[in-house]
This record gives structure tokens, sequence and C-alpha cells, in this order.
């Protein structure tokens, strides 16, 4: 079955850095990879997503980028604010998991 | 206008008690999940129901059974509780097609279950 590998397991940066967070997957026939973003005492949120026939996507200061040779995929939030502190989790096909990213973004 | 809701919310028992945390979506999806987060935070699917249909079982141990009355809910039910047992349990949605891409899952806000 597909395995998810997910470093750092935190995360810290100042302000207005950039942050990078990185997976990798063990499934060649995964398609399909989604970033949760779970804030304390919540449900994951998706915040961005990525299908194999693309390589980046962005959404404002979220991109995400896709090798599928490499079997990974990386998160890059840039201009990083104190509210994008959060935990966060990639996912390979939906419902195999990454044990997650814990995000500190110092004012 | 909650789109995946879970009751309770803090769910506190003692080992061997029997209990069960609901899930309602009114999102209109027709596969529902249930998760489980430890205390590092992993979270690891346990079920999955497509229209009613169970259609993923990973190794959880057969004390914790789902009950899907309609698309809209799907139910957790756990016998015997135990220590271990001890978690964040999140429900999750999703509009699966038999031809479409995967999509978005909306998750719950969780269920901490506590067992003493």
């Amino acid at each position: 079955g597909e395995n998810v590998e997910q470093h750092p397991s935190t995360l810290s940066v100042q302000e207005g850095d950039s942050a990078v967070i990185k997976c990798t997957y063990s499934d060649s026939a995964s398609n399909y990879f989604p970033w949760y973003k779970q804030e304390l005492g919540k449900g994951p949120q998706l915040i961005i997503d990525i299908r194999s026939n693309v390589g980046e996507k962005k959404d404002q200061r979220i991109a995400v980028t896709l090798n599928k040779t490499a079997k990974h995929f990386s998160l890059h939030i840039t201009e990083t604010q104190p509210e994008d502190s959060a935990v966060y989790f990639c996912a390979a096909e939906k419902l195999v998991f990454g044990k997650g990213t814990k995000l500190t973004v110092n004012p | 206008d909650t789109a995946v809701s879970q009751t309770p919310k803090y769910l506190v028992t003692q080992m061997g008690n029997d209990k069960s945390i609901k899930c309602e979506q009114n999102l209109g999806h027709d596969t529902m999940y249930w998760y489980k987060q430890d205390s590092k935070k992993f979270l690891k699917i346990m079920f999955s129901y497509n229209n009613k249909e169970l259609i993923i079982n990973e190794t959880v141990p057969n004390r914790f059974s789902p009950k899907s009355p309609d698309k809209a809910h799907l139910n957790l039910h756990i016998n015997s509780l135990e220590l271990g047992d001890s978690a964040v349990y999140f429900c999750a949605s999703s509009q699966e097609g038999t031809v479409a891409p995967q999509n978005e899952q909306f998750f719950g806000p969780g269920t901490r279950l506590t067992v003493l």
C-alpha cells in the first residue's frame, strides 16, 4: 500500500520568511496529493491540492510542486504570517497522510 | 450551516464502557470517513462508506463498528473501550463519482475521546 513520509516534523520561521514542507510517497500509481492545515482544536482543512498531470500549482502565497519521477511533492508558503502557524499534513490518494509538520511563525 | 458536524465534542468515559460518536454532513456528499488522530497528531483512516456501503475498513479492532443509516450520517460505535482508544476522532465527507477524479474531503471538528 501507499506510504507517505513528511519532513520536517517541526519548522519555525520568522514572519515574512518562506516555509517549505516536503513529502515523499511510495506508490507510483498515486495521482492526487492534497495538503491540509489543522489549527488547534479544529479539523484539517484543505488548502491546496495537485494532481499528477501538473507539476506546480499556486494559490496566492501557497504553492505546491510535484515531481512524479522522484515521487515527492512540496508545499511552499511565502511571506509567512503568524496566522499560518498550524500543523500541516500532506496526503497521497487522499487517504494516506504524512505525520504532519508543526509550523510556527514568529512575529 | 455547519458542513460536517460531530457530537459530542468531548467524551470522557471509563474503560470497558460502550460509546457512540455521531457524524452528519449537509453537503450532499456520497462518501463519508472516520479517522483517528493520536496524541502525536498522526491521522489514520479507519473506515470509509460510499452510499451507505462500507468500502474501506482498515486494520481496526472489531470493537469499532461504523453504522450509516443514510448518506448524510456515519456513526461510530465503540465497545469495551480501552485506554489506547483515547484519541481525537474525525469524521469527513467527500463527493466521489465513478469516473471523476478524487475530490476534497471536508472534516468535522473532531471528538476528543478520553478513556480513564
